[in-house]
C-alpha cells in the first residue's frame, strides 16, 4: 500500500508568513509523529498523536508552532509568523500504537524561509 | 529523559571491509533501541531494533547490532560493506513506558571507498 506522504515537498516562504505542512499517514496507523531535521543533524522530535489526541507536544519550539489531527488521520503542522531559523526539513512518521513499533517516515517537506 | 551520542560524524571505509558505527545512550529507564538509515535524497528507513531478549539483533542488508546494557551501547556492525551502503545512519532510543517519542542521534555518514 501507499506509504506516508507529505505535502508540499518544498516550500519557500517569506519571513512573517504562516505555513501549513500536511502529513497523510499510512492507512490504519494510529500514531503520527512530527520531526524537524536540520542539515547535518538527526531528526528532532516535535509532537505526536494517537488517533486525534495530541499525546506529547514537548518538542514544539515555541507557541508559533502548532499541530492538529482532527479526524485521526491527516495531520497539519502550522508555523505562524515564520522566521529564518525555522528553515529545515520537516518529517512526518506513522506507526501502529504498540510499544517499540517501527515508525515509517515520509519524504519530508523542505521549508525555506527567506 | 533519554539521549543518544554518535561519536563519529563520518566514517570512511574501503569496500568489502568491515565497519562498526558507534552509539551510546543515556536513560534513567528501560529503553528500546533503533538504527535507521537514510540513503541520499530519501526518507529514513528502519535497519533494526532491540526491544528485549537476545542482545544481538540482526537487521536488513546484512547489518547487526549488539545491545550492551552495562556499557549503554548499541553499536552497529557489518562484516563487509558495499558501495550501496553509502548513507547516513541514525541511532535512536525510546523509553519503554508507553512513551513512543524517539530521540535520535546526530547521525554518522558512512563513506565507502572503492
Amino acid at each position: 500500500g501507499a506509504g506516508v506522504s507529505q505535502s508540499p515537498r518544498y516550500k519557500v516562504t517569506k519571513r512573517g508568513q504562516d505555513v501549513a505542512l500536511r502529513c497523510d499517514p499510512i492507512s490504519g496507523h494510529v500514531s503520527l509523529y512530527w520531526y524537524r531535521q536540520a542539515l547535518g543533524q538527526g531528526p528532532e522530535f516535535l509532537t505526536y498523536f494517537n488517533y486525534e489526541a495530541q499525546q506529547d507536544k514537548s518538542g514544539l519550539p515555541n507557541d508559533r508552532f502548532s499541530a492538529e489531527r482532527p479526524e485521526g488521520s491527516i495531520s497539519t503542522l502550522t508555523i505562524q509568523r515564520t522566521e529564518q531559523r525555522d528553515s529545515a526539513m520537516y518529517r512526518c512518521a506513522s506507526s501502529q500504537p504498540r510499544e517499540g513499533s517501527e515508525q515509517y517516515f515520509g519524504p519530508g517537506t523542505r521549508l525555506t524561509v527567506t | 529523559a533519554q539521549s543518544v551520542t554518535q561519536l563519529d560524524s563520518q566514517v570512511p571505509v574501503f569496500e568489502e571491509a568491515p565497519v562498526e558505527l558507534r552509539c551510546n545512550y543515556s536513560s534513567s529507564v528501560s529503553v528500546y533501541l533503533f538504527w535507521y538509515v537514510q540513503y541520499p535524497n530519501q526518507g529514513l528507513q528502519l535497519l533494526l531494533k532491540y526491544l528485549s531478549g537476545s542482545t544481538l539483533v540482526k537487521g536488513i542488508n546484512g547489518f547487526e547490532a549488539e545491545f550492551n546494557k552495562s556499557q549503554t551501547s548499541f553499536h552497529l556492525r557489518k562484516p563487509s560493506v558495499h558501495i550501496s551502503d553509502t548513507a547516513e545512519y541514525f541511532c535512536a532510543v525510546s523509553g519503554t513506558g508507553g512513551d513512543d517519542k524517539i530521540i535520535f542521534g546526530k547521525g554518522t555518514r558512512l563513506h565507502i571507498l572503492p
